[in-house]
């Protein structure tokens, strides 16, 4: 049971333009998204997080966009530069007790080309 | 401030076996936690240590288990290694003061044969 989904595989962006990186999730108790990147060879590395009771966090070129009445959330990225390309992950927490845990969708692959 | 590592990075072991893994968090933080990292999977949640104790364990069988110690390294053990146990197994740490977030660290391939 996939709890978060990031639907696209793969996206493919020319430099300079936006990248729109999209996630689903299904469980109405997660209350903290996170995205991260990861490049081969490593591990992921955190990018930007959001609260549910907000609905937009901004990070430079990175902004994150949650629609909680959807369960959707999106990673925007202006410009996309080649340095972005890389394999993204959305993830949400799920709270256990006192305990915290992430889960993650499958990742998207970006490509920015030149 | 050092990142977390891992060792070691790459681990070939045959099926039937057991294997150990190590994970050093970043100074300071007590929460570690491992996932599984597959083709499709994407990445799947082990287990939480937090103070020596595990907080959060995910959906895998008995054959998994970790442990962490009075300095927060972290160690997991996989026992009757099989095929589909294949992965990168990522580790990662974190405190109260870095919230959600979670740091991690380059992870260990580990392939089964």
């Amino acid at each position: 049971d996939q709890q978060v989904k990031q639907n696209s595989p793969s996206l493919s962006v020319q430099e300079g333009r936006i990248s729109i990186l999209n996630c689903d999730y299904t469980n109405s108790m997660f209350d903290y998204f996170l995205w991260y990147k990861k490049y081969p060879a490593e591990g992921p590395t955190f990018l930007i997080s959001i609260s549910s009771i907000k609905d937009k966090n901004e990070d430079g070129r990175f902004t994150v966009f949650l629609n909680k009445s959807a369960k959707h959330l999106s990673l925007h990225i202006v410009p996309s530069q080649p340095g972005d390309s890389a394999v993204y992950f959305c993830a949400a927490v799920g709270f256990a007790g006192t305990a915290s845990k992430l889960t993650f969708g499958t990742g998207t692959r970006l490509q920015v080309t030149l | 401030k050092a990142g977390v590592t891992q060792t070691p990075r790459y681990l070939i072991k045959t099926r039937g076996q057991q294997v150990t893994l190590s994970c050093s968090p970043i100074s300071g933080h007590r929460s570690v936690s491992w996932y599984q990292q597959t083709p499709g999977q994407g990445l799947q949640f082990l287990f939480e240590y937090f103070s020596e104790t595990q907080r959060n364990k995910g959906n895998f069988p008995g054959r998994f288990s970790g442990r962490q110690f009075s300095n927060s390294r972290s160690e997991m053990n996989v026992s009757t290694l099989e095929l589909g146990d294949s992965a990168l197994y990522l580790c990662a740490s974190s405190s109260r003061h870095s919230g959600n977030e979670q740091y991690f660290g380059p992870g260990t391939r580990l392939t089964v044969t």
